[in-house]
């Protein structure tokens, strides 16, 4: 069975930043792209980053281009989103997904002051 | 970047009658490999999104088959032939053609009258 467990969220300050985790298990981790997906509180789904199965090529929404970072670590089946220089408007559950096939159960943001 | 327009954004229904939701792409969705990669999303109240259907109209594995999806080109349709309780909930198209960025739609919220 596939499982996608994020960890890592919570309240940040503006301008701070947080690291995001996603356990995968149930399936060959490094044969398949990830994904990052937002959805701000009471809001629809916004696609963040995406990365490759060996972790070579990633791609980012524009909105956190340069702020952003998404990697992975195939030997512990992990994916991370690396979150610098917060803002309020990144508020939100952030998702990881297989393929945008398989979801986790999400994990909240908050940047607030 | 692709724009996905869904109507209506609201829908009201009575069980055991039908539902139809449209999505309308910005650009042809016709990848350069022949495929159309349009897919619907399901996320049920405090749930996580949940793939219904990819390729325009493959019903994903434990998918009931009252759901079906039609479209081609730039317009595309998800079907409910008969509604049911558990259907309640906000349903997405999204893109996976012209990446990056993946893009959705506003989500179009499904209630019983």
């Amino acid at each position: 069975e596939v499982q996608l467990v994020e960890s890592g969220g919570g309240l940040v300050q503006p301008g701070g930043s947080l690291r995001l985790s996603c356990a995968a298990s149930g399936f060959t981790f490094r044969s398949y792209w990830m994904h990052w997906v937002r959805q701000a509180p009471g809001k629809g789904l916004l696609w963040v980053s995406h990365i490759n199965g060996d972790g070579s090529a990633t791609t980012y929404a524009d909105s956190v281009k340069g702020r952003f970072t998404i990697s992975r670590d195939n030997a512990k089946n992990t994916l991370y989103l690396q979150m610098n220089s917060l803002r309020a408007e990144d508020t939100g559950v952030y998702y990881c997904a297989r393929g945008l096939e398989y979801w986790g159960q999400g994990n909240l943001v908050t940047v607030s002051s | 970047d692709v724009v996905m327009t869904q109507s209506p954004l609201s829908l009201p229904v009575t069980l055991g009658q039908p539902a139809s939701i449209s999505c309308r792409s910005s650009q042809s969705l016709v990848h350069s490999d022949g495929n159309t990669y349009l897919n619907w999303f399901q996320q049920r109240p405090g749930q996580s999104p949940r793939r219904l259907i990819y390729k325009v109209s493959n019903r994903d594995s434990g998918v009931p088959d009252r759901f079906s999806g039609s479209g081609s080109g730039t317009d595309f349709t998800l079907k409910i032939s008969r509604v049911e309780a558990e259907d309640v909930g906000v349903y997405y198209c999204m893109q996976a053609t012209h990446w990056p960025p993946w893009t959705f739609g506003q989500g179009t919220k499904v209630e019983i009258k």
